[in-house]
């Protein structure tokens, strides 16, 4: 089973539509949640970091469940500079806290 | 501030051809690592350096060696290529992470990556 799970998509949605994605995680040790963008051909680069009480920011909304090892990213009225690549990120809890990436759900919001 | 820097950007190697991909950051970053891209796998930590003259292994080093003479400079070097390390490689620098307990906000500020192919 892979550390960090992701649907790989693609969702396709239409501009101003909400859209949800979830990741699961597998190692309870996971101490940190994060959610990174990656556009197509592009870097990665960090959307938001994810707390355990839930935050926002602006039209994206961050939640983590540790009872049942999930994070999920809530996208609010969608735009077409939206499309991307959303990767949720976990770092362990264990020696060197190394990051580990799930494979992306990839998002295509449409006219 | 040009952030992190990798060069080149593409590269075609035949197998069994050594070269270096550069990598450079000018945000006094202690921490760099090393990352490949492959589909359907995610990123997948190579190598990564908490400091100067400091370096350690991730994931999937097999085949690539890294040296940490400068706190800028992260160069890594495969040395015979092999057609399994076709791929996308991506430097990446943060403030130190992990070691030492410290707080910090887990962002790694990526270079632009470099496609490598490897016939």
């Amino acid at each position: 089973r892979k550390e960090v799970e992701q649907d790989p998509g693609p969702f396709n949605v239409p501009e101003g539509a909400t859209v949800a994605f979830n990741c699961t995680y597998s190692n309870s040790a996971s101490q940190s949640f994060f959610w990174y963008r990656q556009d197509c051909r592009k870097e990665p680069k960090l959307l938001m970091s994810v707390y355990s009480s839930g935050n926002e920011d602006g039209r994206f909304t961050a939640q983590l469940n540790r009872a049942s090892q999930y994070i999920s990213l809530l996208i609010r009225d969608s735009k077409l500079s939206d499309s991307a690549t959303y990767l949720c990120v976990v770092r362990m809890n264990t020696g060197f806290q190394k990051l580990v990436f799930g494979t992306g759900t990839r998002l295509l919001v449409s006219p | 501030n040009a952030g992190v820097t990798q060069t080149p950007k593409f590269q075609v190697l035949k197998t069994g051809q050594s070269m270096t991909l550069q990598c450079a950051q000018d945000m006094n970053h202690e921490y760099m690592s090393w990352y490949r891209q492959d589909p359907g796998m995610g990123l997948r930590l190579i190598h990564y350096s908490v400091g100067a003259g400091i370096t350690d292994q991730g994931e999937v080093p097999n085949g690539y060696n890294v040296s940490r003479s400068t706190t800028e400079d992260f160069p890594l070097r495969l040395l015979s290529a092999a057609p399994s390390q076709t791929s996308v490689y991506f430097c990446a620098s943060s403030f130190r992470t992990g070691l030492g307990g410290s707080p910090n906000t887990g962002e790694l500020f990526f270079g632009e990556g470099s496609r490598l192919t490897v016939l």
